[in-house]
């Protein structure tokens, strides 16, 4: 099985602040057929279903808000929010489903500093 | 617009079997693989396994090959999770979801299913 980690666990950020989480898998998730990772992130707030937010590493979903993007290859991946609003307060997940069984890193929350 | 619509919360005791159901709709539904996805309580995202509607073909996870069956009717559009005998460790929040796209990222998502085991 592919084993994804996720870093940190907790990240406290300010209104208006940057905030990054790095995702790394095991083995790589790059399908060098056609050169496209297989590394999702979703964000899942309190009570809800998660949400895709970025697929093939770097693809924001449509109506994802554009301070969302995502970044990396191989093994080693990045989601960053530009400025975070008080809206973007969850659980963050990354995902490989390159080979299965599929996983998930096991999550980084998001809260306002 | 794809929906995914699962069966409602249930309450069990260990030993007894479940069947939860997902109802696709708005969307040719033997076109994309459904997974599974179980969340504890207060835990992270576990994928369980998936299944192709138009063959039912199955891919399960190892950790939960063996305790849980998913099938598909593709009939009535609908794909379930089965467990033949429950444990109170199945008590858990259980998603199905799908991907619309060729990306294959997990894009719409069922409300989710409550599954309570306790004696």
């Amino acid at each position: 099985d592919i084993e994804m980690i996720q870093s940190p666990d907790s990240l406290p950020v300010s209104l208006g602040e940057r905030a990054t989480i790095n995702c790394k898998s095991s083995q790589t998730v790059l399908n060098s057929s056609n050169n496209k990772n297989y590394l999702g992130w979703y964000q899942q707030k309190p009570g809800q279903p998660p949400k895709l937010l970025i697929y093939w590493a770097s693809i924001r979903e449509s109506g994802v808000p554009d301070r969302f993007s995502g970044s990396g290859s191989g093994t080693d991946f990045t989601l960053t929010i530009s400025s975070l609003q008080a809206e973007d307060v969850a659980v963050y997940y990354c995902e490989q489903y390159y080979s299965p069984p599929w996983t998930f890193g096991q999550g980084t929350k998001v809260e306002i500093k | 617009e794809v929906q995914l619509v699962q069966s409602g919360a249930e309450m069990k005791k260990p030993g007894e079997s479940l069947t939860i159901s997902c109802k696709g709709s708005g969307y040719t539904f033997t076109t994309y693989w459904i997974s599974w996805v179980r969340q504890m309580p207060g835990k992270g995202l576990e994928w369980m396994g998936k299944i192709d509607p138009r063959e039912s073909y199955t891919n399960y996870s190892p950790s939960f090959q063996g305790h849980v069956t998913i099938t598909a009717d593709k009939s009535i559009r609908t794909a379930h999770l089965q467990w033949s005998s429950l444990k109170a460790s199945d008590t858990a929040m259980y998603y199905c979801a799908t991907s619309y796209s060729d990306h294959g990222a997990l894009e719409y998502w069922g409300q989710g299913t409550l599954v309570s085991v306790s004696s």
